[in-house]
Order: structure tokens, then C-alpha cells, then sequence
């Protein structure tokens, strides 16, 4: 089956610190990648995504590359802000799956000054 | 435009009881998910809606839980016998689409079964 395994958190960051959030699947198939994050009190908002492999998924200063030799899709960011503390789940969809999506069990980032 | 909405943001039942919970989509959206997170996990898909249609059910549970979309925009989700293994937070994703991938999640109903 289709899994999603993320670093355990909660990761907590000073201010411009560099963050990586790693993240690994496994897949049926050929799957396109995701990274969501939830801000508090907030509903899961799509942050980047990856379709194939190589591709480099990029917003708001984050960045992830999927990388189907190592079956990754790490989310990193150079200098996070204290706005960047929210939940983030990096989740996994297979083609003629109806486009539903198999999530990690997300990992909190606290960014402090 | 307005984003996919979800009614009621919390839910408080007693083990027994039946509830149901309600998700307008953006409008538009013919692809329509629920998912449920419990605490501390990852939202887990429960059923697809394409239209009007169940296109995938395979989440659901068991048989306590049936969901509808009659005209293919709102859907409803039905618990039945809720048990206290059934609270969670139940969320809400349409998609507009054809080839269109990303799912605009709502801010989830909070059901917690006393």
C-alpha cells in the first residue's frame, strides 16, 4: 500500500534558522508529492507540490525535490520566520488513485525569536 | 470566492447518537473529499465523491458511517451508533476536476462523542 513517513516533532527553531522537515514514501505506482501545512486555527492549506521526479516544488521561501532514488520529498526553508510555525504534512497521491491523498502525521515547527 | 465550508465547527453527542455533518464545496468543484484526523495524526481519506457518485468508498470504516451528495455540490457525512473512537476532526476537500490536483481543504468539523 501507499505510506508517508515524516520526522517526529515538535521541531523547534530560532528565528533564520535553516529547517529541514524530512520526509519519505513508499507507493503503488508512480505518486506526485505534496507538502500541506496547517496554521493554528487554521484549515490545510497546499503549500508546493512535485508531479515527477527532480521536480522541485517551491513557495513562500520553501523547497522540496522529489527524489525517486531515495523515495524522498524533504521540505527545506533558509531562514525560517516566526510566522512559519504551524503544522506541515507531506502527503502522497497515485495516479487513478481519484486523486486522494495519503498523509504523514505532520510535524510541528516552532519558530522563536 | 468563498473556500469549502463546513458545518458545524464542533459537534458535541453522546455515545448512541446519530450526527451529521456538512461540507459546501467551492463552487464549481465537481471532486469532493472527507477525511478524518484524530489527534496527533494525519487527515486519513475516508470516501471520493465524483459528482454525484461514491467513486471510492474505501475509507469508510464500517457500516456506521454512509455518506451523500444528491445534486453533486453539498455532501453530508452520517455517523451512526457514534462511538468515542469516532471523535476526530472530519475535514472537507474539493477539487475542481478533469486534470486539476489540488484539493482546497475546509476547517473541519470537531466531533467529540461523550
Amino acid at each position: 500500500g501507499n505510506s508517508v513517513t515524516q520526522m517526529e516533532g515538535p521541531v523547534t527553531l530560532s528565528e533564520e534558522a535553516f529547517l529541514t522537515i524530512n520526509c519519505t514514501y513508499t507507493a503503488t505506482g508512480y505518486p506526485s508529492l505534496f507538502w500541506y501545512v496547517q496554521y493554528p486555527g487554521e484549515g490545510l492549506q497546499l503549500l508546493l507540490k512535485a508531479t515527477k521526479a527532480d521536480d522541485k516544488g517551491s513557495n513562500k521561501g520553501f523547497e522540496a525535490t522529489y527524489r525517486k532514488e531515495t523515495t524522498s520529498f524533504h521540505l527545506e526553508k533558509g531562514s525560517v520566520q516566526v510566522s512559519d510555525s504551524a503544522v506541515y504534512f507531506c502527503a502522497l497521491k497515485v495516479t487513478g488513485g481519484g486523486n486522494k491523498l495519503t498523509f504523514g502525521t505532520g510535524t510541528q515547527l516552532k519558530v522563536e525569536l | 470566492g468563498a473556500g469549502v465550508s463546513q458545518t458545524p465547527s464542533n459537534k458535541v453527542t453522546e455515545k448512541g447518537k446519530y450526527v451529521e455533518l456538512r461540507c459546501d464545496p467551492i463552487s464549481g468543484h465537481t471532486a469532493l473529499y472527507w477525511y478524518r484526523q484524530s489527534l496527533g495524526q494525519g487527515p486519513e481519506f475516508l470516501i471520493y465523491f465524483q459528482g454525484t457518485g461514491a467513486a471510492d468508498d474505501s475509507g469508510l470504516p464500517n457500516d456506521r458511517f454512509f455518506a451523500v451528495r444528491p445534486e453533486g455540490s453539498v455532501s453530508t457525512l452520517k455517523i451512526q451508533r457514534t462511538e468515542r473512537g469516532d471523535s476526530a476532526v472530519y475535514l472537507c476537500a474539493s477539487r475542481l476536476g478533469g486534470g486539476a490536483e489540488t484539493q482546497y481543504f475546509g476547517p473541519g468539523t470537531r466531533l467529540l462523542v461523550l
